[in-house]
């Protein structure tokens, strides 16, 4: 029961580095998104995929690109990184019903 | 106006006490509502999904008023362990896929 599994669970990285948030999903699910959650802020989105081979943006993209590598992928990578980008990661996705299943988090900081 | 808006608490209740939640959206178009539960530094988990003729499970009660635009959770005989964040989400694009969450209400149930 993998369900949504995220990787890597934490990551220190400097300002101007780059690296990619992976996720993967075993439900057959159509819908996948990233959010990043801060204190205060609640979960805003990033970016969406309605299904395979689109992407869409969502209310805070600037900074990021996903890749909607197949039906069971969704990759989120930071060109080059801020520290305004410290945050808590999340991946999900979303049945036809619209009821989404998150993975564990990435919790990123960027010093 | 945030499109989905949550009181954030605390709201600090008693075992066994019953407490509410409201949260209103904004969207007139929207059409699919649920209640997700948070725990500290975890992934947000389904609660329920909010129909039109609402819903209950267990001591749980969601409600969705679409006149004045605002959707309820009722929590009765509260127990320790419902201590969390309840999240308010709504699907503000069907075409889209995109969910939207609120800021979160924090409950904490004492002794």
């Amino acid at each position: 029961n993998a369900g949504v599994t995220q990787t890597p669970k934490f990551q220190v990285l400097k300002t101007g580095q780059s690296m990619t948030l992976q996720c993967a999903q075993d439900m057959n699910h159509n819908s996948m998104y990233w959010y990043r959650q801060d204190p205060g802020m609640g979960l805003r989105l990033i970016y969406y995929s309605a299904s395979e081979g689109t992407t869409d943006k969502g209310e805070v993209p600037n900074g990021y690109n996903v890749s909607r590598l197949n039906k069971r992928e969704f990759s989120l990578r930071l060109e080059s990184a801020a520290p305004s980008q410290t945050s808590v990661y999340f991946c999900a996705s979303s049945s036809r019903q619209f009821e989404a299943f998150f993975g564990q988090g990435t919790r990123l900081t960027v010093v | 106006r945030k499109e989905v808006e949550q009181d954030p608490g605390p709201f600090n209740v008693p075992e066994g006490a019953t407490v509410a939640f409201n949260c209103t959206y904004s969207n007139s178009a929207s059409q699919s509502f649920f209640w997700y539960r948070q725990d500290c530094r975890k992934e947000p988990k389904l609660l329920m999904s909010v129909y039109s003729s609402g819903n209950e499970d267990g001591r749980f009660t969601a409600q969705l008023n679409r006149a004045s635009q605002y959707i309820s959770l009722l929590i009765r005989d509260s127990k320790l362990s419902d201590s969390a964040t309840y999240l308010c989400v709504v699907n503000v694009n069907n075409a889209g896929n995109m969910l939207t969450f609120g800021g979160g209400t924090r409950l904490m149930v004492k002794p």
